[in-house]
């Protein structure tokens, strides 16, 4: 089946430490996203990516990176300059290349605590 | 602060009666917009979109409704049942399509089905 694989499904993370969140499709979008959830909040743009080897900060980029060296593939590090790095993670993939109106597809998300 | 946000956090009705979620945003240059669906501990899916063209759209007992005058959006379901509880999210794409696509979201409001 077509989709948006994301793992782990839970993620625990020592203080200091980077962590890589796995995103991968196979629905051969050319745009990736991830974002992150807290409890209770909407959804906020860490990064997107429109095309492979190309990326783009979104609204709260700080203390995170990641690379697009394949299509399948947006992995995401949660560096240790990442101060407040437990939440609920989400990577989304559109392909807005088939017409500027086009909706996400969502994983189900890697939840990350520190411990 | 947040450019699409929601007027009531929490929603509860009894199964079988209309529920209605709200929406509001700030961004004039707004041009589609999509309502998602998140249960617990998992990734949201997609209800159902609409383009600033428009201003209803109907899906399988979903309807929204998009008031551009005041920037408002609203997502009506018939016949409630269990299965929607749920958290439910508006979005909308602040970027002229293609290239600069993406999706800001709202808090989003929790819905409460009881039987």
């Amino acid at each position: 089946d077509g989709g948006i694989t994301q793992s782990p499904k839970y993620l625990f993370r020592k203080e200091g430490q980077n962590v890589t969140l796995s995103c991968e499709q196979n629905l051969n979008h050319d745009a990736m996203y991830w974002y992150r959830q807290d409890p209770g909040q909407g959804l906020r743009l860490i990064y997107y990516s429109q095309i492979v080897n190309d990326f783009q900060k979104g609204d709260i980029a700080e203390g995170y990176s990641v690379s697009r060296e394949k299509k399948e593939s947006f992995p995401l590090t949660v560096t240790s300059a990442q101060k407040n790095p437990t939440a609920f993670y989400l990577c989304a993939s559109s392909s807005p290349g088939t017409g500027p109106n086009t909706e996400a597809f969502f994983g189900q998300g890697t939840r990350l605590t520190v411990v | 602060g947040e450019s699409v946000g929601l007027h009531l956090p929490t929603l509860s009705v009894q199964e079988g009666d209309n529920s209605i979620i709200n929406c509001a945003y700030s961004n004039s240059a707004s041009d589609y917009f999509i309502w998602y669906k998140q249960e617990s501990g998992k990734g949201p899916q997609f209800i159902i979109d609409i383009r600033s063209n428009m201003d209803k759209r109907q899906g399988q007992r979903v309807t929204v409704l998009l008031n551009k005058t005041v920037k408002h959006l609203s997502l009506q379901i018939a016949a409630t049942q269990p299965g929607d509880s749920a958290v439910y999210f508006c979005a909308e794409n602040r970027g002229r399509g293609g290239s600069n696509y993406k999706l800001t979201f709202g808090k989003g409001t929790l819905l409460t089905v009881n039987p």
